[in-house]
Formats: structure tokens, C-alpha cells, sequence
């Protein structure tokens, strides 16, 4: 079946500008996940739903950073007036029940660059 | 809080010999272990997982068995291939923290 798809695959943006990036989950999973990937910071989470709660926000590094997920699917990740640092692979995953002991599925990725 | 230490690299070895990648971790509770693989140009996939301790979990020849005694999570395969050449993430999930907890990777090339 379909797995896990991340929209865009790359986007690159003038600093300050606010970026949305998309995720659509396995269908019928019912936990998502967002993280990032970088060289100097390896995989970081930044946030988990479960359903259309998010009951960790706690990675989210500043209030620049939010995301919300509707109709318990697909989830969008927003980041307001974009940094450099914020250049990163955005990955998004999907479990079926976020027990901690299921498998998370991951997508491939969005790229951002903030110029 | 939790944490996840691997073997940073990188490693280069030949076709067909043994591997070993190590991994530790600190954790308050009984967490499930997890060996993601990234192929290059690819995204994270699972390779092998084990949830409690004692188990083994096992893929494609490689095998990882959890030692709660050593908090450890080591990632073995007999004989490695090209197709090997990727870069391996250990992992750790928490009950009532269903995060993933990531070490900082493992590159592993293999020469024919």
C-alpha cells in the first residue's frame, strides 16, 4: 500500500519568509510524528499527534515552529519567518497506534534551505 | 532524559566481512530498541527492533539482541555486501513518550 508522502520534496526560501510543508500518514495510522534531520544536530523530534491532538509539542524549538493535523490524516508543518538555521530534511512518520513499541514508518522527506 | 551513543564512524570495510556497530543507551523505563537503516538518496526504513528484554530482533542477516544488563543494542552482520553501504541509526522509544530517541548515525561503506 501507499506509504508515507511528503510534499514538497524540496523547497528553498529568501529568510523571513514563513514555509508549510505536508504531510500525509499511512492510511488508518493513527500516530504522527514530525522530525528534523541535520548534520550538526543528527535526528531531532519535534512533534507527535495522536489523532488530532498533539499531546508532545516539547521539540519544537521556538514559537516560530507550529503544526496541526485535521480529520486525524493529514498534517501540515508551518515555520514562520524563516532563519537559516532552520535548513534541514523535515521528515514526517506515521504509526498505526503510537504504542512505543510499534514500528514508525518514515517519508522521504522534505528539504528546506532558507537563503 | 533519555539517550542513544552509537559508533560514529565512518567504517569501510570489504565484501564479506563481519560487522559490528555498537550501541548504548540511557533510559529511565523499559523502552523499545530500533536500527533504522537510510540507503543513499533513500528515506528511513526499519531494519530490525526489539521491545523487550532478551530479544533478538533479526533482517536481511543482520541482528541486534537487547541486553538490558549492558543497555546495550549492538548491530551484527556475518558478511556484509556493497548493498550494505548506508547509514545506520539505533534508536529508543519510551512508554509514555512515543518519540523516537536517535543516535547520531553510523556510516558504513563496503568495497567490493
Amino acid at each position: 500500500g501507499a506509504g508515507v508522502s511528503q510534499s514538497p520534496s524540496n523547497k528553498v526560501t529568501e529568510k523571513g519568509k514563513d514555509v508549510e510543508l505536508r504531510c500525509d500518514p499511512i492510511s488508518g495510522h493513527t500516530a504522527l510524528y514530525w522530525y528534523r534531520q541535520s548534520l550538526g544536530q543528527g535526528l531531532e523530534f519535534l512533534i507527535y499527534f495522536q489523532g488530532n491532538s498533539a499531546p508532545d509539542k516539547s521539540g519544537l524549538p521556538s514559537d516560530r515552529f507550529s503544526a496541526e493535523r485535521t480529520g486525524g490524516s493529514v498534517s501540515t508543518l508551518t515555520i514562520q519567518r524563516t532563519q537559516q538555521e532552520d535548513s534541514a530534511v523535515y521528515l514526517c512518520a506515521s504509526s498505526p497506534t503510537g504504542f512505543f513499541t510499534d514500528t514508525q514508518y518514515f517519508g522521504p522527506g522534505t528539504r528546506l534551505t532558507v537563503l | 532524559g533519555d539517550s542513544v551513543t552509537q559508533m560514529e564512524g565512518p567504517v569501510t570495510l570489504s565484501e564479506e566481512a563481519f560487522l559490528t556497530i555498537n550501541c548504548t543507551y540511557t533510559a529511565t523505563g523499559y523502552p523499545s530498541l530500533f536500527w533504522y537503516v537510510q540507503y543513499p538518496g533513500e528515506g528511513l526504513q526499519l531494519l530490525l527492533k526489539a521491545t523487550k528484554a532478551d530479544d533478538k530482533g533479526s533482517n536481511k542477516g543482520f541482528e541486534a539482541t537487547y541486553r538490558k544488563e549492558t543497555t546495550s543494542f549492538h548491530l551484527e552482520k556475518g558478511s556484509v555486501q556493497v548493498s550494505d553501504s548506508a547509514v545506520y541509526f539505533c534508536a529508543l522509544s519510551q512508554g509514555g513518550s512515543e518519540k523516537l530517541v536517535f543516535g547520531k548515525g553510523t556510516k558504513l561503506t563496503v568495497n567490493p
